[in-house]
C-alpha cells in the first residue's frame, strides 16, 4: 500500500516564525488532505489539494503529484497554531495518514 | 451547515463488553468512513460505506463491524472489547469517492 511520511516529526517555533512541513507519499494519488488535529481530537480541515497550491491567510500548501510530495506552510506562527498536523493521501476510498509533525508555538 | 456528528463523546467500557458508537453525516453526503486512532498505531482507516454498503475495509478483526443505514447514518460496533481498544474513534463523511472527507469530534473509549 501507500506509504505517507511526515517531516519533521516536531517543531518547535516561537510566536512571528515561519514554517514548512513536508509530506512524501509512495504512489500516485488523487486525493490528498492536510489536516490540524485540536487538543480535542478532531480533525480541522485545511486544505484538500490533490494538486497545485492554495492558501488560506497565513496557510498555504502546494503538492506536486509528479513528484510525489505535499508542503504546508505557516507564516507568523500564533499560540493557536499548536498542534499535530497530519497529511492524507487517498487510496481506493480510503485516507492513508501520516505520522503527523507536532507543533509547539510559544509566545 | 451541521457538521458530522459522533456519540457518545466519551465512554468506559470493560473487557469482553461490546459498544455501539453513531455517526451522522453532513447533510446530502452520502460515504461515511470510521478511523481508529491510538498512540502506537497511529490513524488507521477501518471501514467505509457509501449508500448502505461497504465499499472497503481495513485490516481490523471480525470484532469490528459496522452499518450504514438509508438516511446515511452510520454505526460501528466492537465486540469482546480488549484494552488494545482503547483509542479515539474517528468518523467522517464526504459526498463519496475520493473526495474532500470532513470528521467529527471523535468518540473516545476507554477499555477497562
Amino acid at each position: 500500500g501507500i506509504q505517507v511520511e511526515q517531516s519533521p516529526p516536531d517543531l518547535i517555533l516561537q510566536e512571528g516564525a515561519n514554517s514548512t512541513l513536508r509530506c512524501n507519499f509512495s504512489d500516485s494519488v488523487n486525493n490528498l488532505q492536510w489536516f490540524h488535529q485540536n487538543p480535542w481530537g478532531q480533525l480541522i480541515n485545511l486544505f484538500y489539494i490533490p494538486s497545485g497550491t492554495k492558501q488560506n491567510g497565513r496557510l498555504s500548501a502546494t503538492t506536486v503529484a509528479t513528484e510525489r510530495y505535499s508542503l504546508l506552510y505557516i507564516s507568523s506562527s500564533q499560540t493557536t497554531d499548536s498542534g499535530v498536523y497530519f497529511c492524507a493521501v487517498g487510496d481506493t476510498d480510503k485516507l492513508i495518514f501520516g505520522t503527523g509533525t507536532r507543533l509547539q508555538v510559544f509566545p | 451547515k451541521a457538521g458530522v456528528t459522533q456519540t457518545p463523546r466519551y465512554l468506559i467500557k470493560t473487557r469482553g463488553q461490546q459498544v455501539t458508537l453513531s455517526c451522522s453525516p453532513i447533510s446530502g453526503h452520502r460515504s461515511v468512513s470510521w478511523y481508529q486512532q491510538t498512540p502506537g498505531q497511529g490513524l488507521q482507516f477501518l471501514f467505509e460505506y457509501f449508500s448502505e454498503t461497504q465499499r472497503n475495509k481495513g485490516n481490523f478483526p471480525g470484532r469490528f463491524s459496522g452499518r450504514q443505514f438509508s438516511n446515511s447514518r452510520s454505526e460501528m460496533n466492537v465486540s469482546t472489547l480488549e484494552l488494545g481498544d482503547s483509542a479515539l474513534y474517528l468518523c467522517a463523511s464526504s459526498t463519496g469517492g475520493t473526495g474532500e472527507l470532513f470528521f467529527g469530534e471523535g468518540s473516545r473509549l476507554t477499555v477497562l
